[in-house]
């Protein structure tokens, strides 16, 4: 079974330039999340889709980050513009977990290896 | 709002021993409990996931316990090898709401030969 696929794996922008993330979650997950984790923290959550729907955003900066799932699949982070303190490791993760109040039996989260983001 | 906390930060031992790591929730009315491995430079693995109505998930080394009541659970490694190091971060998923998995800072383990 293939994994959680992210790309790019590093990037290197400088303030106020804008930068996109891909995810690409295991096949047949509805669930999918994006969480920040800064150097030497524990990750925050900054979105979680079920499905091509957004049911938590209230954390994400919506100024400057914005995120979509088209299609219920793939999905895309966008920095715009890029601050020097959102330097930190872009995780995404999915989970084979159904519609909201029905739960599978797994509810294990898969994470992909993260794209590393660097402001200068 | 749910709080982890995981105790120690970091920790080094010899190879051999058995540990155990902490981790404390603010809020008990938790859906899940799940405790990942994160190497360096990498994404995080999914170890142990306890639900809520279980006390405790065992795979070879590794036990993770749950106790609600007192907001904890911990992670015990049996028999630790250098391989084990890694960094250690249990997440909580509050019942309610939006079911978001809240991590903690994680445990920085390094098991020396």
């Amino acid at each position: 079974e293939a994994g959680v696929a992210q790309s790019p794996r590093y990037k290197i922008i400088e303030k106020r330039q804008s930068v996109a993330f891909w995810c690409n979650p295991i096949s047949g997950h509805a669930t999918l999340y994006w969480y920040q984790q800064i150097l030497g923290q524990g990750p925050k959550l900054l979105i979680q889709f079920q499905n091509n729907g957004v049911v938590d955003d209230s954390q994400l900066p919506k100024d400057r980050f914005s995120a979509e799932r088209l299609k219920g699949v793939d999905s895309t982070l966008k920095i715009q513009p890029a601050k020097l303190e959102d330097s930190a490791v872009y995780l995404c993760a999915s989970s084979p977990r159904g519609p909201q109040g029905r739960f599978g039996t797994n509810e294990k989260l898969f994470f992909g290896s993260g794209t590393q983001l660097s402001v200068l | 709002k749910q709080e982890v906390t995981q105790i120690p930060a970091a920790l080094s031992v010899p190879e051999g021993e058995n540990l155990v790591l902490n981790c404390s929730f603010t809020d008990s009315a938790i859906y899940n409990l799940q405790w990942f491995r994160q190497d360096p430079g990498k994404g995080l693995t999914s170890l142990l996931l306890i639900q809520s109505s279980q006390r405790e998930q065992t795979s070879g080394r590794l036990n993770a316990s749950l106790d609600k009541s007192s907001g904890r659970s911990t992670l015990y490694i049996a028999a630790s090898q250098p391989g084990d190091s890694a960094t250690y971060l249990c997440a909580v998923t509050t019942s309610g709401g939006s079911y978001i998995p809240t991590f903690g800072r994680g445990t920085s383990l390094i098991v020396h030969p």
